[in-house]
C-alpha cells in the first residue's frame, strides 16, 4: 500500500528563519515521485517542487529544497528565509509509477510569525 | 495557457437536492483527479481517470456520487440527494501522464458546496 504521512500538524517559524515540514512515505514501488504543494488561505493548491526516487542531488526550487533521504524514506520540504507570505498549509504528495496515482499526505500549517 | 477550470466556484443547496460540479481540464491532460476536502482537513481522493481506462472510483463515499469523464476532457461530478456531510471544498486536478513521473497535479480553483 502507499502512504504519505505528515507528523506535524502545526508549526510555527519566525521570519527569516529557516524551516523544516516533514514527510515520510511508503512504497514498494522503485519508480515514484515526490512532490510539495502550498496551499494558502484563498485555497487554491500551488506546486511547489519535486523530486524523483531516482534523481542522486537533492531539488531545490528558489526558497525551497527537498531533503530527499531516501533509505530512511523522508522527503522534507525546507523553506530557508521564511516569509510572512509563506504562511498556508502544506501538502506532501507521492506518486508511484505502477499506479499513476497521486497520494496526499494531511498537511502541515505552517504560520510564520513577525 | 488556460488552467483546470472548475464551475460553478460556489454552491448553496438545500439537502436532499442532486447537485453537479464540472470540470474542465488543461487541454492535454489525460488524467483527472476529483478530491474532497473539508474545512481545515486534508485532501481525500474521490476518484481517477486515466484516457480510456476504467475510472477508479475507490474514493467515492458513498452510492451518491458518481462522475463521467466526457470525450477524454470535461468531467462532472454528480452528488445525489445531498447530505449536510457533503458540505465541502471539491477539488480538479489534472495531469499529463506518461513515462515521466515529474508531471505535478494542476488544480483548480475549486467549488465550494455548501449543503443547508
Amino acid at each position: 500500500a502507499q502512504k504519505i504521512t505528515q507528523t506535524q500538524p502545526g508549526m510555527f517559524v519566525q521570519e527569516k528563519e529557516a524551516v523544516t515540514l516533514d514527510c515520510t512515505y511508503d512504497t514498494s514501488d522503485p519508480s515514484y515521485g515526490l512532490f510539495w504543494y502550498k496551499q494558502p488561505s484563498s485555497g487554491e493548491m500551488i506546486f511547489l517542487i519535486y523530486q524523483g526516487s531516482y534523481d542522486q542531488q537533492n531539488a531545490t526550487e528558489g526558497r525551497y529544497s527537498l531533503n530527499f533521504q531516501k533509505a530512511r524514506k523522508s522527503a522534507n520540504l525546507v523553506i530557508s528565509a521564511s516569509q510572512l507570505g509563506d504562511s498556508a498549509m502544506y501538502f506532501c504528495a507521492m506518486r508511484v509509477y505502477n499506479f499513476n496515482k497521486f497520494y496526499f499526505g494531511s498537511g502541515t500549517k505552517l504560520n510564520v510569525k513577525p | 495557457g488556460a488552467g483546470v477550470s472548475q464551475s460553478p466556484s460556489n454552491k448553496v443547496t438545500e439537502k436532499g437536492k442532486d447537485v453537479e460540479l464540472r470540470c474542465d481540464p488543461i487541454s492535454g491532460h489525460t488524467a483527472l483527479y476529483w478530491y474532497r476536502q473539508s474545512l481545515g482537513q486534508g485532501l481525500e481522493f474521490l476518484i481517477y481517470f486515466q484516457g480510456n481506462s476504467a475510472p477508479d472510483k475507490s474514493g467515492l463515499p458513498s452510492d451518491r456520487f458518481s462522475a463521467e469523464r466526457t470525450g477524454g476532457s470535461v468531467s462532472t461530478l454528480t452528488i445525489q440527494r445531498t447530505q449536510q456531510e457533503d458540505s465541502a471544498v471539491y477539488l480538479c486536478a489534472s495531469s499529463l501522464v506518461g513515462n515521466s513521473l515529474n508531471s505535478p497535479l494542476h488544480f483548480g480553483n475549486g467549488t465550494r458546496l455548501t449543503v443547508t
